[in-house]
């Protein structure tokens, strides 16, 4: 079975820092695909990218950066120059291409604070 | 465009009740999924519909089931009500089946609470 781990549950940074939330997965499949995702407190769920097993290109998306590294089963999140409303916490992702339970598995998210 | 739309956004039960919850995907989306939240569990997927069809399971006994109907809206029902139950229940849709083939978009979810 596949498995995501964050292991930071929880960040605190002061406005402008840079910080990086580590993503670690676990599958046998060669076919997956890697998602991250927003969660303010309001509740609901804000998709931020989808990467697929075979793009391992980084991706840059204003301040949001993304590292997929197959060689390490990484797929790390940059936010440069953090602002307050960075504030949420942040979900990695997995899912397998082929058939059976084609649900998303999620990490455990990574609180992520930013103190102005 | 609208997102998704999830009622009723809080809910609270006793055990032993059942409670029925709605999701409404965004227009043009067939493809609604359920997740449950907890602090102890995270993230659990639940179930997929399609079609008005179920395609895929999560880990979850019988008392937890659903249903979509031909407009794409979905209904969740839980049975029998259990303390655990107790969590953030989110509804994400898509245009195609699967989290594998098109990125899922997630509603704002129902807190239930069971007392």
């Amino acid at each position: 079975a596949q498995k995501v781990t964050q292991a930071q549950t929880e960040i605190s940074v002061v406005e402008k820092e840079d910080v990086t939330l580590d993503c670690v997965y676990e599958t046998r499949d060669t076919t997956y695909y890697l998602f991250w995702y927003k969660q303010p407190p309001s509740g609901e769920l804000v998709f931020l990218i989808r990467r697929n097993s075979f793009d391992e290109q980084n991706e840059i998306s204003g301040r949001y950066s993304w590292n997929f590294q197959k060689s390490t089963s990484s797929f790390n999140f940059t936010i440069t120059a953090s602002q307050v409303v960075d504030s949420a916490v942040y979900f990695c992702a997995l899912t397998l291409s082929g058939g059976g339970a084609d649900g998303l598995t999620f990490g455990k998210g990574t609180h992520l604070i930013i103190q102005p | 465009k609208a997102g998704v739309t999830q009622t009723p956004r809080y809910l609270i039960k006793t055990r032993g009740q059942q409670v029925t919850l709605s999701c409404s995907p965004i227009s043009g989306h067939r493809s609604v999924s359920w997740y449950q939240q907890t602090p102890g569990q995270g993230l659990q997927f639940l179930f997929e519909y399609f079609s008005e069809t179920q395609r895929n399971k999560g880990n979850f006994p019988g008392r937890f089931s659903g249903r979509q109907f031909s407009n794409s809206r979905s209904e969740m029902n839980v049975s029998t009500l259990e303390l655990g139950d107790s969590a953030l229940y989110l509804c994400a849709s898509s245009l195609k089946a699967g989290a594998v083939t098109d990125t899922q978009y997630f509603g704002p979810g129902t807190r239930l609470t069971v007392l």
